[in-house]
């Protein structure tokens, strides 16, 4: 079973400032990899897909990057709805990570 | 414009059965597969499972903490998709969401409200 860890559980910035998230395989997952952003209260949004792809409408502000096991997500500069949990999750065998808290500082 | 609208949850008892529906609109629910992701309250997001489009076998899958216990299926006709779940236990309290499985994107593109599920005594 393929683990995803995700870190650090919570960021706290201000808006305006670059987050740097991360998500580590257990084993490689290639390029399938996704992230999702969930507001509180709301379904979670699918934001990037196959690691660097931004999905339908998500701003150029978010990028994913990376392959194999260590993939990033990177929020060049923090909007106030931007403030949510971030999800990775492999495309293989559908598991997510733990999840990371962006919140404002 | 793709809608999911997930409704049956509720209060039921450990040891007890619910069945939760997804209603799609939007696109050609016959041609998509369906996942469930269900989320405990306060933690992360957890599949629970998929069912794929029939003309691609209609193949099913089941997460290891619900295989056995909960079964999918849906319904082309009506455009809906099932989640029957028996003997439930504590650890099943969670909102559950239907996504489509790869209708665009190979990942969960489209997602519902979610509906609650609470298994207590």
């Amino acid at each position: 079973e393929i683990v995803l860890t995700q870190s650090p559980a919570t960021l706290s910035l201000s808006p305006g400032e670059r987050a740097t998230l991360s998500c580590r395989a257990s084993q490689s997952v290639g390029s399938y990899l996704g992230w999702y952003q969930q507001k509180p209260g709301q379904a979670p949004r699918l934001l990037i897909y196959d690691a660097s792809n931004r999905a339908t409408g998500i701003p150029a502000r978010f990028r994913g990057s990376g392959s194999g096991t260590d993939f990033t997500l990177t929020i060049s500069s923090l909007e106030p709805e931007d403030f949510a949990v971030y999800y990775c999750q492999q495309r293989n065998t559908l598991t997510f990570g733990g999840g990371t808290k962006v919140e404002i500082k | 414009e793709v809608q999911l609208v997930e409704s049956g949850g509720g209060l039921v008892k450990p040891g007890g059965s619910l069945r939760l529906s997804c209603s799609a609109s939007g696109f050609t629910f016959s041609y998509v597969w369906m996942s469930w992701v269900r989320q405990a309250p306060g933690k992360g997001l957890e599949w629970v499972g998929r069912i794929k489009s029939k003309t691609e076998g209609g193949t099913i899958d089941y997460a290891a903490p619900v295989k056995g216990r909960f079964t999918i299926s849906r319904d082309d006709s009506t455009n809906t998709l099932y989640l029957q779940m028996n003997s439930l236990k504590t650890d099943d309290t969670a909102v559950y969401y239907c996504t489509t499985d790869g209708y665009i994107l190979d990942y969960f593109d489209f997602w519902g409200q979610g509906t609650l599920v609470t298994v207590s005594s």
